[in-house]
């Protein structure tokens, strides 16, 4: 039968350069962000979070950027490694009554040696 | 570091059969949730659970849907009558203290429903 691929957006990076990935949300209400990682086979690991009262927040090799007035939020992956190679979603969540995390469509990240 | 287990990995059930699929919350969080992702699409929520009850449940957690936590560790995910378009990888998560802090996801059961 016929068969349906995968159309996520791809980002195809040398080993050693750093990554930037883009995530745009619709809900102007929305006051928490997750950048969560998935591998193959795998469900979504936590890499860092940011509240909608910060725009700049740093881990270890991450760095997440949030534009509230354009409704944007960036990861940084600074020297890209083969390990970062996965699908990377963005989540939202809106604060309030609701604990209901929104997830992005994703974008993999290919990581050329 | 602690994780959320989910068991079995892969479930194969024919259309209108029952399946349980089984979480172990991490063991000092206090909210859990089921999520899903069809094959090539966004992880979608489907019910968040605190203090033996649903707090929150999206369209597609119909009736056909129920969640139980059995005993102080499990957390399940009962689908009464499956059908074709239930075949989907189902998430488990858990959260600490506040349904606002980060959740933490199991590695998901491959749910095929032929």
């Amino acid at each position: 039968g016929e068969s349906v691929g995968l159309h996520l957006p791809t980002l195809s990076v040398q080993e050693g350069d750093n990554s930037i990935i883009n995530c745009a949300y619709s809900n102007s209400a929305s006051d928490y962000f997750i950048w969560y990682k998935q591998e193959s086979g795998k469900g979504p690991q936590f890499i860092i979070d940011i509240r909608s009262n910060m725009d700049k927040r740093q881990g270890q090799r991450v760095t997440v950027l949030l534009n509230k007035t354009v409704k944007h939020l960036s990861l940084q992956i600074a020297a890209t490694q083969p390990g970062d190679s996965a699908v990377y979603f963005c989540a939202s969540l809106k604060g309030g009554a609701t604990n209901k995390l929104i997830f992005g469509t994703g974008t993999l990240l290919a990581v050329q040696p | 570091e602690p994780e959320v287990t989910q068991t079995p990995s892969h479930q194969v059930t024919q259309m209108g059969q029952e399946v349980i699929l089984r979480c172990v919350p991490i063991s000092n969080h206090l909210y859990f949730y089921w999520y899903r992702q069809i094959l090539g699409q966004k992880v979608e929520f489907l019910v968040s659970f605190y203090n033996n009850e649903i707090s929150e449940k999206s369209e597609i957690f119909d009736d056909q849907f129920s969640v139980e936590r059995p005993d102080g560790s499990n957390f399940t995910l009962k689908i009464r009558s499956t059908k074709l378009e239930d075949s989907a990888m189902y998430f488990c998560a858990s959260s600490e203290n506040s349904g606002n802090e980060k959740l933490f996801f199991g590695s998901g059961t491959q749910l095929s429903v032929l």
